[in-house]
């Protein structure tokens, strides 16, 4: 069964930074590319950042640009979110989601997310 | 590429047919998926490429539409389908994006 348990979530002070964790089991993870995907308290979903399989394309989000980094490691099956400057609307769920293919795809190919796993809670307040 | 899910929300008894929309602002083929939210939990993958139904989701589901619009189905709603479901364009990425969601609860 595919597993995805993210941890690193918590209370953090504006300006101030925090790594997240993504612990992937039961499949091949150095065969998918994976992803963060944020929801605000009440809100909808927001694609936050992704990473192919060997770490050759990385892609994030406007709002996020210059701040966060994503990076995985595949001898130890973990994705990792690096957020520096933290801001209030940072505020979210973090979901750690496996894509359907290795790679950001074009063509015939397109990449959507399954499963994901069930989040961990950022919190950005003084 | 802008997704704009309707309704936000709805309400709907158990055995009612449900439609939600999902409008591109541009062309996206079939590249679109939808996914299921329950309160508390993660989302689920339900359809992808516009009517591809993802292993293990009941066949009330079903997905439609190309270009610019696209709809999600459900025949005949059950009582754990009452949730928030989410469109997701996969023809151009990065940023991967996603409708607003839409709520169905019970009425």
């Amino acid at each position: 069964e595919v597993q995805l348990v993210e941890s690193g979530g918590g209370l953090v002070q504006p300006g101030r930074s925090l790594r997240l964790s993504c612990a992937a089991s039961g499949f091949t993870f150095d065969d998918y590319a994976m992803h963060w995907v944020r929801q605000a308290p009440g809100k909808g979903l927001e694609w936050v950042s992704g990473i192919s399989w060997n770490s050759g394309s990385i892609g994030y989000a406007d709002s996020v640009k210059g701040r966060f980094t994503i990076s995985r490691d595949n001898a130890k099956n973990s994705l990792y979110l690096q957020m520096n400057s933290l801001r209030a609307e940072d505020t979210a769920l973090y979901y750690c989601a496996k894509d359907v293919h290795p790679a950001f795809c074009g063509g015939d190919c397109h990449n959507w997310f399954d499963p994901w796993g069930q989040g961990t809670l950022v919190t950005v307040s003084s | 590429i802008q997704l704009t899910q309707s309704p936000s929300s709805l309400s709907a008894s158990v055995g009612d047919r449900v439609t939600i929309t999902c409008r591109a602002s541009q062309g996206i083929s079939s590249y679109l998926a939808w996914y299921q939210q329950k309160p508390g939990k993660a989302p689920k993958l339900l359809i992808y490429a516009a009517s591809t139904l993802q292993s293990g989701v009941p066949s009330r589901f079903s997905g439609s539409g190309s270009g610019t619009d696209f709809t999600l189905t459900i025949s005949s709603l059950q009582p754990e389908d009452f949730a928030t479901y989410y469109c997701q364009q996969l023809n151009s990425y990065p940023p991967w994006t996603f409708g607003q969601g839409t709520k169905v609860e019970i009425k």
